[in-house]
């Protein structure tokens, strides 16, 4: 079975822009959940998304979104990039029902704003 | 409000040694999974092991087993016979069950780095 798949691994970006990120879980996962990785934070959640659904939201600012596809692949968007958003972006896939043991992380899409 | 705690920023140990990582937890939730992972330096997290609050039985997966106190809030990883290639980052999650649903929210430790000697 395929792991969790993230493109793009690498990205530069300058200030401003934006950015879209991709999260393909492992087949059968319904749910997707997005983390931000800094030094100075560690592992902060995002959001996320189930059955196309955002089901949970962290603390983030509104520059920050996803969306979820019937195929169950994430897409997570930052729109005007800042200097802080430079980051390990981790994308975890799991079933996502009643009662699960299992979340597998991706290998991640480091982000770098110029 | 769920909060990880490790308080061992860094540990060494000697190849074929065990070591214990240490995790305490603050939850109000009577339900909650706990987990731990490991970061290497290329940055995947690799999932170790899982521990259900509900489970009577520590949780083992190979040379990894946690050792569970409910009533202390703890939940350390116990690495057995150290290799060279444990070293690398490990944290300490959570997740939170709410209504019978599992959700996909973790909350995340500072983590310890592990460094295994020859």
């Amino acid at each position: 079975k395929a792991g969790v798949t993230q493109t793009p691994r690498y990205l530069i970006k300058t200030r401003g822009q934006q950015v879209t990120l991709s999260c393909s879980p492992i087949s059968g996962h319904r749910s997707v959940s997005w983390y931000q990785q800094t030094p100075g934070q560690g592992l902060q959640f995002l959001f996320e998304y189930f059955s196309e659904t955002q089901r949970n939201k962290g603390n983030f600012p509104g520059r920050f979104s996803g969306r979820q596809f019937s195929n169950s692949r994430s897409e997570m968007n930052v729109s005007t990039l800042e200097l802080g958003d430079s980051a390990l972006y981790l994308c975890a896939s799991s079933l996502g029902g009643q009662t699960y043991n299992e979340q597998f992380f991706g290998p991640g899409t480091r982000l770098t704003v110029l | 409000a769920q909060k990880i705690t490790q308080t061992q920023p860094g540990m060494f140990v000697q190849e074929k040694e065990a070591v214990t990582l240490d995790c305490t937890y603050d939850t109000s939730d009577q339900s909650y999974g706990l987990f731990w992972y490991k970061q290497p330096s290329s940055g995947e997290m690799i999932f170790l092991i899982y521990q259900g609050s509900y489970d009577e039985q520590n949780a083992t997966e190979g040379r990894y087993s946690l050792n569970f106190q409910k009533a202390r809030k703890s939940a350390n990883l116990v690495i057995s016979a150290s290799q060279l290639g444990d070293s690398a980052m490990y944290f300490c999650a959570m997740r939170e069950v709410a209504g019978g649903t599992s959700y996909g929210k973790l909350t995340f430790g500072q983590g310890t780095i592990l460094t295994v000697h020859p």
